[in-house]
């Protein structure tokens, strides 16, 4: 089991530029999480899918930012139009069904620097 | 609002000494919280440490241990005695009635000295 796999682990773009992070879940996990951590603001849900629906994006910034899970091996998380503030490690979670009792494993994160 | 709040690092502590790291939570729109105990290695991924669904339970791992103690909104981290192994950084997350989002304290970094 090779855990999830999150790539690319470091990525730096220029401000404007559109950044894509992509995530493989567990195999057989049905549910994936995305959460952003930063000094500031520290650990913060982003979005979640479940069985590749997306089922929750309350903490998805409104503007430029877009998650989508095309098959159950890999989710993607796309920022467009990059600015200074998206700065941050972006982790990606998955879980065998995303229900209470069930643990979120977690990808080793993707730093973005943005320039 | 629903929050974690626990102990502000860096923590350092002697190895072979005991640990406590605190964590409270406030849980107003979540009616069965879930606690957690996640823990991050120099150069390694987040890991579940410890986890704990009801209250007045107790969860243990690695020689840690936690109590999930709803009349005081608790759920600190102990052990015992300490080894240069533990030197990591430790975070107290709430999980919801669904469980699928979690909120997170803040991180406390523990610095184990030889």
């Amino acid at each position: 089991n090779a855990g999830v796999i999150q790539t690319p682990r470091h990525k730096v773009t220029g401000k404007g530029q559109e950044a894509t992070l992509w995530c493989e879940p567990i195999s057989g996990h049905s549910a994936v999480f995305w959460y952003r951590q930063t000094i500031v603001q520290g650990l913060e849900f982003l979005t979640y899918f479940r069985n590749q629906a997306p089922i929750d994006d309350s903490g998805m910034p409104k503007e430029r930012f877009s998650a989508q899970m095309p098959n159950q091996s890999h989710s993607t998380l796309k920022i467009q139009s990059t600015q200074p503030q998206d700065s941050a490690v972006y982790l990606c979670a998955s879980s065998p069904g995303g229900g209470r009792r069930d643990t979120q494993y977690f990808g080793p994160g993707t730093r973005l620097l943005v320039l | 609002g629903d929050s974690v709040t626990q102990t502000e690092g860096p923590v350092t502590v002697s190895e072979s000494e005991s640990l406590i790291i605190n964590c409270t939570y406030s849980a107003t729109s979540i009616a069965y919280p879930n606690l957690f105990w996640y823990v991050r290695y120099p150069g390694e991924g987040l890991q579940l440490l410890l986890k704990v669904i009801t209250a007045g339970q107790k969860g243990s791992s690695r020689g840690f241990e936690a109590t999930y103690n709803k009349e005081t909104t608790s759920f600190h981290l102990q052990k015992a005695s300490v080894q240069e192994s533990d030197s990591a950084v430790y975070y107290c997350a709430l999980g919801g009635d669904s469980n699928y989002q979690l909120i997170w304290g803040s991180g406390t970094k523990l610095i184990i000295k030889p």
